[in-house]
């Protein structure tokens, strides 16, 4: 089980607006800990999206933004569009694995 | 540019010793702040944090996998060479190498993966 909690999936029609949150706890997140967030299709390389909760990459559309609320993150992708359709992944750090890297559990976007 | 790709055999027996290398460019270890980690998807399951080795040469790796795991550089070739041994079929997954600029800053270059798979 991810240290890092994901819905394994949300769905949206084109051109609308879906929400992946990525709950955390204490030993991450709330221990200060930033966030990452990246697009994967397999058979390509992941592509980071979104790093340090709301920075948002050059090249990346601002279509993608990401927020903090607490010990969650989310990615905000307004305006879908079928190439949208992936898998997305945030990523952190924790105290209980002596600050390693950890990732969450991932969400498929479909889009409708 | 920055460039990263692994390789590796693409069967291993079980209970063999898997061995990956990821050949790099564009960036080096002599840089302060350079990390680079090993990930992992296996089907059907999440990206799988599996070890790190930064510019100065620490290490650290995915505890659940206990003392399986090996990473080491040569500063000198550009690589990272990963070991995971006594392989079992749930290790059987795309193995990517990335890289970061400093600890906390995400993998901005992956390479493109390699697909082991350990058969029952």
């Amino acid at each position: 089980q991810s240290l890092l909690t994901q819905p394994p999936s949300v769905s949206g029609a084109p051109g609308q607006t879906v929400i992946i949150s990525c709950t955390g706890s204490d030993s991450n997140i709330g221990a200060g800990y930033t966030v990452h967030w990246y697009q994967y299709l397999p058979g390509r390389a992941p592509k980071v999206l979104i790093s340090e909760f709301t920075n948002r990459p050059s090249g990346v559309p601002e279509r993608f933004s990401g927020s903090k609320s607490g010990i969650s993150a989310s990615l905000a992708i307004t305006g879908l569009q079928t190439d949208d359709e992936a898998e997305y992944y945030c990523q952190s750090f924790d105290r209980s694995v002596n600050g390693a890297e950890v990732f969450g559990g991932g969400t498929k976007l479909t889009v409708l | 540019q920055v460039t990263l790709r692994e390789s590796g055999p693409a069967l291993v027996k079980p209970t063999e010793t898997l061995t990956l290398t990821c050949a790099f460019s564009g960036f080096s270890f002599t840089t302060r702040g350079i990390c680079v980690s090993w990930i992992r998807q296996s089907p059907g399951k999440a990206l799988e944090w599996l070890a790190r080795i930064d510019w100065d040469d620490d290490k650290y790796y995915n505890t659940s996998l206990g003392t399986r795991l090996s990473i080491s550089k040569d500063t000198s070739r550009d690589q990272v060479v990963l070991t995971l041994s006594n392989v079992e079929p749930a290790d059987s997954a795309t193995y990517f190498c990335a890289r970061k600029t400093t600890t906390m800053s995400p993998f901005d270059h992956w390479g493109q993966g390699a697909l082991v798979t350990v058969p029952s």
